[in-house]
């Protein structure tokens, strides 16, 4: 069965310090995968998505960038953390069929 | 485009009530329906969804769902609350093609013992 990880599940940073939040997926292959936050606890919103390696799609520009290196990775990046990305960063990757969407744990980023 | 409204923030019910937790979308074409679950610095868990088929869907921790294709809604239900049904609600939606799921913005769910 797909599993699909999410570290570091909690991160406290610096404004100005550079972030690097992983995601991989397990079980499928070439599997489209998706970077949400969630602040506040509340709305969802997507952040970047990705189809393919090295194909990675921006919904909202912003300070954060995402890569695909590898087919099962996703990563979600900052070269300078602001304090507005704090937040709780999910990853998911989406079942082709149905279009459901499977969420990692999250990771709780908080910028001081 | 697509959309999905839950027009309530916070839904409060009893221990043992039925509970209703509200959805109505908007989008062009036939819609895909799901309804997830996300308990406190969890991430978020699937319930149950709509495709086609029978309109009332069955789902996880004895959740149900109605599809009302003439109401454009897809309320969450439960015969009976418990209080560890205490969680936040997503409603999302997507439609026929090759489109991303779009959520709802949450509706806290508190059953009370």
């Amino acid at each position: 069965s797909q599993t699909i990880h999410q570290w570091p599940a909690t991160l406290v940073q610096p404004v100005g310090s550079p972030l690097s939040l992983e995601c991989t997926v397990e079980g499928t292959s070439n599997p489209n995968l998706y970077w949400y936050r969630q602040a506040a606890g509340r709305g969802l919103q997507l952040l970047f998505y990705s189809v393919g390696i090295g194909q990675i799609s921006s919904e909202v520009p912003q300070n954060l960038s995402a890569s695909r290196p590898q087919d099962r990775q996703f990563i979600l990046s900052s070269k300078k953390l602001l304090l507005s990305d704090s937040g709780f960063y999910l990853c998911a990757w989406r079942d082709f069929i149905t279009g459901e969407l499977f969420f990692g744990e999250g990771s709780r980023l908080t910028v001081l | 485009a697509q959309s999905v409204a839950q027009p309530e923030d916070q839904v409060n019910v009893a221990e043992g009530n039925p509970l209703t937790v509200k959805c109505t979308y908007s989008v062009s074409g036939n819609p895909y329906l799901f309804w997830y679950v996300q308990y406190p610095n969890r991430g978020l868990q699937f319930l149950l969804k709509y495709i086609t088929g029978d309109n009332l869907v069955k789902g996880s921790y004895g959740f149900e769902a109605e599809f009302n294709k003439s109401q454009t809604s897809f309320h969450l239900k439960k015969p009976s609350a418990l209080v560890s049904d205490s969680a936040l609600y997503f409603c999302a939606v997507r439609d026929g093609g090759y489109s991303t799921l779009t959520f709802g913005k949450g509706t806290m769910l508190l059953v009370s013992p």
